[in-house]
């Protein structure tokens, strides 16, 4: 059965903080993608970053730093030095390779306070 | 860009009520999905298109249907609508199955009363 976990419901910080957030995954499929989504108060979901289970590199974007690490099933994502505009709803989602169904956590609610 | 739009940001609907919920994408995507997405179940799949006039139930397909007759527009309807339907809708694109990104629209918040 697929399954990702973010343990963290909601998180609160202040501005210019580090923050991370944490994404469990569960899988018997040897190859998949993993994604995080980013959802603002406006509702509509945004794409960050899209990583093949082939590929363990770390990524770098600005402020927003990925961890892959297959070894213990994570995909963590953290914000440095976080802003009020991170303020958001992030979503980690698995896809197996091959397969047609994304299975999206339950979602890790970020206030970023001035 | 790639821009998914629905028709209603804001839905209010009465129990029993024949529900029509649009989504319209602008990018010739081949794939198209309903999400519905409440407070600590993140999202889930009610159904999804691959092609027109094709679909395939997801993971909550009950009491909804879709239909998709042209490649740029998937709607979901309740045939009935029910108060455990309100819940916020999320419709997404992507250009291939699985492993490409969905775009997803704005969301409908429904209300059913």
């Amino acid at each position: 059965a697929q399954k990702v976990t973010q343990a963290q419901t909601e998180i609160s910080v202040v501005e210019k903080e580090d923050v991370t957030l944490d994404c469990v995954y569960e899988t018997r499929d040897t190859t998949y993608y993993l994604f995080w989504y980013k959802q603002p108060p406006s509702g509509e979901l945004v794409f960050l970053i899209r990583r093949n289970s082939f590929d363990e590199q770390n990524e770098i974007s600005g402020r927003y730093s990925w961890n892959f690490q297959k070894s213990t099933s994570s995909f963590n994502f953290t914000i440095t030095a976080s802003q009020v505009v991170d303020s958001a709803v992030y979503f980690c989602a698995l896809t197996p390779t091959g397969g047609f169904k994304t299975i999206f956590g339950a979602g890790t609610r970020l206030f970023v306070k001035a | 860009d790639v821009k998914v739009t629905q028709s209603s940001r804001y839905l209010v609907k009465r129990t029993g009520e024949k529900v029509f919920l649009e989504c319209v994408q602008d990018m010739d995507h081949e794939n198209m999905f309903w999400y519905r997405q409440d407070p600590g179940l993140g999202l889930r799949l009610i159904y999804f298109s691959y092609d027109v006039k094709m679909k395939e139930k997801g993971d909550i397909p009950e009491g909804y249907s879709v239909s998709r007759e042209k490649k740029e527009r998937f709607s979901l309807i309740l045939e009935s609508a029910s108060t455990n339907q309100t819940s916020m809708y999320l419709c997404a694109s992507s250009l291939s199955l699985g492993t490409d990104t969905q775009y997803f629209g704005p969301g409908t918040r429904l209300t059913v009363l």
